[in-house]
Formats: C-alpha cells, sequence, structure tokens
C-alpha cells in the first residue's frame, strides 16, 4: 500500500546543469500535481497532469521547466540550465479520479540544492 | 496576492491546552478547504477538510470551523499534544480536480 513516492529525495546541481525529479503517484491514482516550496513559505502549485495530458500548467515557468506524465512509468519534473533561484522542495501529490473531501497525498518532496 | 493567508507564523501551546489555528481567504469560489500537517524534511499529511457548504467538521482531537461570511476558518486541536508540534498548512480548492492553493503555514509548538 504505498504512497507517493519521489526520487531523488535530495539532489545537488551546479548552474546551468539539468535536474530531472521522478515521481510515482499511489497506485490507482490518475491525476498528478507539482509544487514548489521556497524556505519560510507556503507549497505554489507549478502543474497538474493527468496520464499524458498536461491539464494546467499555469504555476510552472514558460521557460526551462516542462513536465510530463507518460502512459506507463512515472512522472517526471524537468529543469533545464538551472539556477541557484530554482533551489527549494519541490513536492509531488496525487490524486484518485474524484476525491471526495478533494484531498491530494503528497510525497516526501525532492531537496534541489543549486550551486 | 495571497488569496489563502495565515497571519501567525508561529503558535506555542502547553500540552493538554487547545490549539487554535487561524486561515482567512479571499476568493468566495474557494470549494473545499483542508488542514495539511508538515514535520521537517517530510512532505505534508492531510488532516481534515470541510466543504463550503458545511460550517463545521470534526474527527477526533481535530475540529474545523468554516465561517463563509467572515472568509476564514479555523483549526482546533484538544487537547494538545507534544506530537502535534508542526508546520500547520491551510489549503483551498476550486470544485472538482484542481490544484490547492496554500497559505504560508503556521508552526505549533506543544510544550509539555
Amino acid at each position: 500500500n504505498a504512497g507517493v513516492m519521489q526520487n531523488p529525495r535530495h539532489l545537488v546541481r551546479r548552474r546551468g546543469q539539468e535536474a530531472r525529479l521522478r515521481c510515482s503517484p499511489v497506485k490507482g491514482h490518475s491525476h498528478v500535481y507539482w509544487y514548489r516550496q521556497l524556505p519560510e513559505e507556503g507549497l505554489k502549485f507549478m502543474v497538474y497532469l493527468q496520464k499524458e495530458n498536461i491539464i494546467d500548467e499555469s504555476g510552472m515557468p514558460k521557460e526551462r521547466f516542462s513536465a510530463e506524465f507518460p502512459k506507463e512509468g512515472p512522472s517526471i519534473l524537468r529543469i533545464q540550465q538551472v539556477v541557484r533561484g530554482d533551489s527549494a522542495a519541490y513536492f509531488c501529490a496525487s490524486s484518485p479520479l474524484r476525491a471526495a473531501s478533494h484531498e491530494q497525498f503528497f510525497g516526501p518532496g525532492t531537496r534541489l540544492t543549486v550551486l | 496576492d495571497q488569496q489563502v493567508k495565515q497571519n501567525s507564523p508561529s503558535l506555542s501551546v502547553q500540552e493538554g491546552r487547545i490549539s487554535i489555528l487561524n486561515c482567512d481567504y479571499t476568493n468566495s469560489m474557494f470549494d473545499y478547504f483542508l488542514w495539511y500537517k508538515k514535520y521537517p524534511a517530510e512532505g505534508p499529511t492531510f488532516l481534515i477538510s470541510i466543504s463550503s457548504i458545511k460550517d463545521k467538521n470534526e474527527d477526533g482531537r481535530f475540529t474545523v470551523f468554516l465561517n463563509k461570511s467572515a472568509k476564514h476558518l479555523s483549526l482546533h486541536i484538544v487537547p494538545s499534544q507534544p506530537g502535534d508540534s508542526a508546520v500547520y498548512f491551510c489549503a483551498a480548492s476550486y470544485s472538482g480536480n484542481t490544484p490547492l492553493v496554500f497559505g504560508k503555514g503556521t508552526r505549533l509548538s506543544v510544550i509539555a
């Protein structure tokens, strides 16, 4: 009965490198959300995906950031040419098709540090 | 332009007493309100939620109150326990499967 899995838990990148964050939702959940948390801030929505579809990417920067949720395999959040301001905790959440209480289940997060 | 606000960054309460965490929102279109608890280096954990058509929801030691006219909700924890020490986030969502809008959180410390 595994929950949301995220890997890696910690990721260190130098400026200009690529960061690739993975998220496996709760088994049977078809909706995936990515959030970012900066220090001393709340979680900010980035992108909402269903299998093979991006539903809402209004919170994701237009450049350097992309996300996918393929038919098979985990959801991937990709950050190209990372900058120091990308350092943050990135959380993935999943929900079933119809969540009565609107609850989303969160993973443990990936802490990205850009040197 | 924060749609969900938690104006108290921190709160200290003695063990056994009541903890009251507050949250205000600006958008009357929100359909559901949720509270999450977060420990350091972990993801948020769902605590309790309330629909916009209700004014109270209770689950064990946790009760959430919603005052729609004031656009205000609160989480009551009674009795408070040391294990409740964590950051509590208030979140809101629109109808259907939609992203959550979070407040900045309140750090609760329960002192033994």
